[in-house]
């Protein structure tokens, strides 16, 4: 299958700080890349979807202002976390579709992020 | 509002065993649906992909059904190890965007040597 790079895979930052997180397709391009979240216990949540060469779309109720999004070329999408509160500490993992497999949905390895 | 829920939360089985997890789907008009492996700590690993239009796929030891019109899909897992040992998500998406997938909040497995 097509294979999604997440990193770092863990970051601990003190409140205040931004964190970037980077999310690259290695093997394929992808136009659109997708952020979730996992709260411990919880679902995995999509939060928003990443556009190449476009701005970035927000799901209800996740702040685009702390959030931001970057999509810069067709195999790299970054995430930064603005001004991080012990709040934002979760699992935040990229996706991209590969439309060479079927549009089957391929995952980074996930970063936990902990803000203290 | 598409809802996706998976039972068990939680299984433990002894090696060697079969094993069936379930999920199921609250609105029936699905693309397809996909089950993930996640280890602790880590990404996703797809497993299994069903189109809409197909009732199983099979991968290995896995094989995975599809009833759309139950809103049900079952992972069947046969002669467990431990290296099986792991969480089961299984995602549906939303519309025909395999990006905004609905996931429920897997099975925990844990396969005892």
């Amino acid at each position: 299958g097509a294979v999604v790079s997440q990193h770092p895979s863990w970051v601990i930052c003190k409140s205040g700080t931004s964190v970037k997180i980077e999310c690259r397709s290695l093997d394929f391009q992808a136009t659109t890349m997708f952020w979730y979240r996992q709260f411990p216990k919880q679902s995995l949540m999509l939060m928003a979807t990443s556009n190449e060469g476009s701005k970035a779309t927000y799901e209800q109720g996740v702040e685009k202002d702390k959030f931001l999004i970057n999509h810069a070329s067709l195999t790299l999408s970054t995430l930064t976390v603005t001004s991080a509160h012990p709040e934002d500490s979760s699992f935040y993992i990229c996706s991209a579709p590969d439309r060479g497999h079927d549009t089957e949905a391929f995952f980074g390895q996930g970063t936990r992020l902990t803000v203290v | 509002k598409q809802e996706v829920t998976q039972i068990p939360a939680a299984l433990s089985v002894p090696e060697g065993e079969n094993l069936v997890l379930n999920c199921s789907f609250t609105d029936s008009a699905i693309y397809n649906l996909q089950w993930f492996r996640q280890d602790p700590g880590k990404g996703l690993t797809s497993l299994l992909l069903i189109q809409s239009s197909q009732r199983e796929q099979t991968s290995g030891r896995l094989n995975a059904s599809l009833d759309k019109s139950s809103g049900r899909s079952t992972l069947y897992i046969a002669a467990s190890q431990p290296g099986d040992s792991a969480t089961y998500l299984c995602a549906v998406p939303v519309g025909g965007s395999q990006g905004n997938l609905i996931f429920g909040k897997g099975t925990k497995l844990s396969v005892k040597p």
